[in-house]
């Protein structure tokens, strides 16, 4: 089945310790993006990136750091989580082709608390 | 900066009707503007893509149409069921880069 894969789904920690969260996909996709989902201020684009090796900023990206070494991972880094952060997080990716763009398929979630 | 408003925050329609929901896009030339589908708790789920050539797109009981004058889009839900009930977004694109949805419309078709 054609995924995006985040884990965990619930996670709840303390402020300043660190965590990743992963992200997979299993479509080849070249594009893949992360969001925090916070009510009344919508979906808001963290970091995206557009193929291997390439990652750059979205609209909210200070206290966060991703990677890209392959093509099917795309891990979401909190180096100090703080209680601002608490938010529920989402994955997506797409495929990209030139001139053209394709509809993202999004991850079920991460729901991040800190306190 | 780029600004992204749906008509409303809710929007209530008796079953069987049409539920027409509005996106409306400043400060932005998308060459896309995609919808999307998103019940609680749950990640957004792609509906529609419609390019900025095409003036309007049809998928089963939706239909989606794009005026890039007006800066606007349509989202059409034609015989609506209470199962259509969720939140809509919508999301203008210009492959990948800025790539903002709007705050959504949640939509209630009541039986």
């Amino acid at each position: 089945e054609a995924q995006v894969t985040q884990n965990p789904r619930y996670l709840i920690t303390v402020t300043g310790k660190k965590l990743t969260v992963t992200c997979s996909q299993n479509m080849n996709h070249e594009y893949m993006s992360w969001y925090r989902q916070d009510p009344g201020l919508g979906l808001r684009q963290i970091y995206y990136s557009m193929n291997v090796e390439v990652t750059d900023k979205g609209d909210v990206p200070e206290g966060y750091k991703v990677s890209r070494k392959e093509k099917r991972n795309f891990p979401l880094i909190l180096e100090s989580p703080s209680p601002n952060q608490t938010s529920l997080y989402f994955c997506a990716s797409s495929r990209r082709g030139t001139g053209d763009a394709y509809g993202y398929t999004f991850g079920s979630g991460t729901r991040l608390t800190v306190v | 900066s780029q600004k992204i408003e749906q008509n409303s925050e809710a929007l209530n329609i008796q079953e069987g009707k049409t539920a027409t929901l509005t996106c409306n896009y400043t400060n932005y030339s998308p060459a896309y503007l995609q919808w999307y589908r998103q019940d609680p708790g749950r990640g957004p789920v792609f509906l529609l893509l419609i390019r900025e050539n095409e003036k309007e797109k049809r998928k089963e009981r939706l239909k989606v149409t794009f005026d890039t004058t007006l800066k606007q889009s349509l989202f059409h839900i034609t015989a609506s069921q209470p199962a259509d009930s969720a939140t809509y977004l919508c999301a203008p694109d210009n492959y990948g880069q800025n790539f903002v949805f709007g705050p959504g419309t949640r939509l209630s078709v009541l039986p």
